[in-house]
Parts: structure tokens; sequence; C-alpha cells
């Protein structure tokens, strides 16, 4: 199995802030690879696919990067609506997610 | 539109099976293929396993010895049965769906609650 380090676990920004969170594979995933927000009580939503694309719907202040086995998730300017926690997703290989990062307003 | 729906028990004892249901609409089972992904409470997401598209299954090595998935198209539902749960087995159960070109969940089910209770 392809293991999915996240980190930080937990989060705390400002409000207009920019934040990133990172996930590293054990393995290389050729950038199979998604990112979903979740908020108390909610599913997943899917925020971005293939470690870049921005999925129908979300806003432009999200974004992802990375290749090989290190990728990102960047929010600029956070707004308190993205206060949730995010998870990342491996579908090179059978789906592994990411521990998770719970982010908070400071 | 799309939509996934879980169905299932709130409790279940200790040992005993868990059956779950999801009944999805806006799209067709032979064109999506539909997975279980399971959350216990204040922790992450587990992959459990696949309803391909084909009619094929995939399981999660960790589960695969007492977890079986199946379907029926003409009622757009996908199944869940777990046998010899624990109490670690107590988690919200998800329903999301993928394409095999597309591999990443574009939707989920609101999920269903699930207590193993000793």
């Amino acid at each position: 199995d392809i293991q999915m380090t996240q980190s930080p676990a937990s989060l705390s920004a400002s409000l207009g802030e920019t934040v990133t969170i990172e996930c590293r594979a054990s393995e290389d995933i050729y950038n199979g690879l998604a990112w979903y927000q979740q908020k108390p009580g909610k599913s997943p939503q899917l925020l971005i696919y293939n470690a870049n694309s921005l999925h129908t719907g979300v806003p432009s202040r999200f974004s992802g990067s990375g290749s090989g086995t290190q990728y990102s998730l960047k929010i600029n300017s956070l707004q308190s609506e993205d206060v949730a926690s995010y998870f990342c997703q491996q579908y090179y290989n059978y789906p592994t997610f990411g521990g998770g990062t719970k982010l908070e307003l400071k | 539109q799309v939509q996934l729906k879980e169905t299932g028990p709130d409790l279940v004892q200790l040992t005993q099976t868990l059956s779950i249901t999801c009944t999805v609409s806006g799209f067709s089972l032979t064109t999506y293929n539909v997975h279980w992904v399971r959350q216990p409470p204040g922790k992450g997401l587990e992959w459990m396993g696949a309803m391909w598209n084909g009619g094929g299954t995939d399981y999660n090595s960790a589960f695969k010895s007492r977890l079986s998935i199946s379907r029926d198209t003409s009622k757009s539902q996908v199944f869940l049965k777990m046998n010899s749960l624990q109490t670690d087995d107590t988690a919200k159960y998800f329903c999301a769906r993928h394409t095999t070109v597309d591999p990443y969940f574009d939707y989920w089910g609101q999920g269903v609650m699930v207590t193993v209770s000793s």
C-alpha cells in the first residue's frame, strides 16, 4: 500500500492569511492526487484532482501543486468558511488517504 | 442531479454483521464505480473497497476476509456487508463514486454513523 503522510495535523491561521498543507507519498504517485475539504458532520468535498486541477465550483483561492512524492494544497486569503479538515488522497494505486489537517481560525 | 445515499443501522452488536445500502441517482452503476470509505469518530478516512462498473469488486486487504460488496443495477443500489464486527468498526460509512478515467471521488453520500455495541 502507498502511505500518505500529511502535515501539519492541525493549523491555526488568521483571516486573509495564506496557508499550505503538505502531503508526502511513500512512492511516486505520478500526480494521482486529490484534496478534499470536510466540514464537521459532513462528507468530504472534492477540491483538487490530478494534483493541480481545480474541481468545478471550487474558489480559485484554492490551488494544488507538486509532483513525484511531494504535494501541497495552498489556500490564499483564508476565509471563515474555509475552517474545516483537509485530506489528501492518492489514486495511483488503491486509494489511500493522508491523516488529515484540521484548520482553525486564530 | 447526482446523489448517493447510505441507509443502514445506527447500532450493531459485537460480532454481528453490518449491512449498508448505497442508493444512487443521476448516474448509472454500469458507467461509474462506487466505493466504500469509512471514518471512525474524530479520525481519518479509510478506503474499504470498490464495486466496479463492470461488476467486479476489489477490497482493502485489511477487510478482505470479512467484507463483501455487491450491487443491484436495476435498483441503482450497492451493498456493503461486513461480518464479525468489533468496537473499532464504529465509524461513519460513506459511499462515493468515481470513474476509471478520473479515479478521484467527485460525489459522496452523506454517510451513515454505525456504532458497534458490546
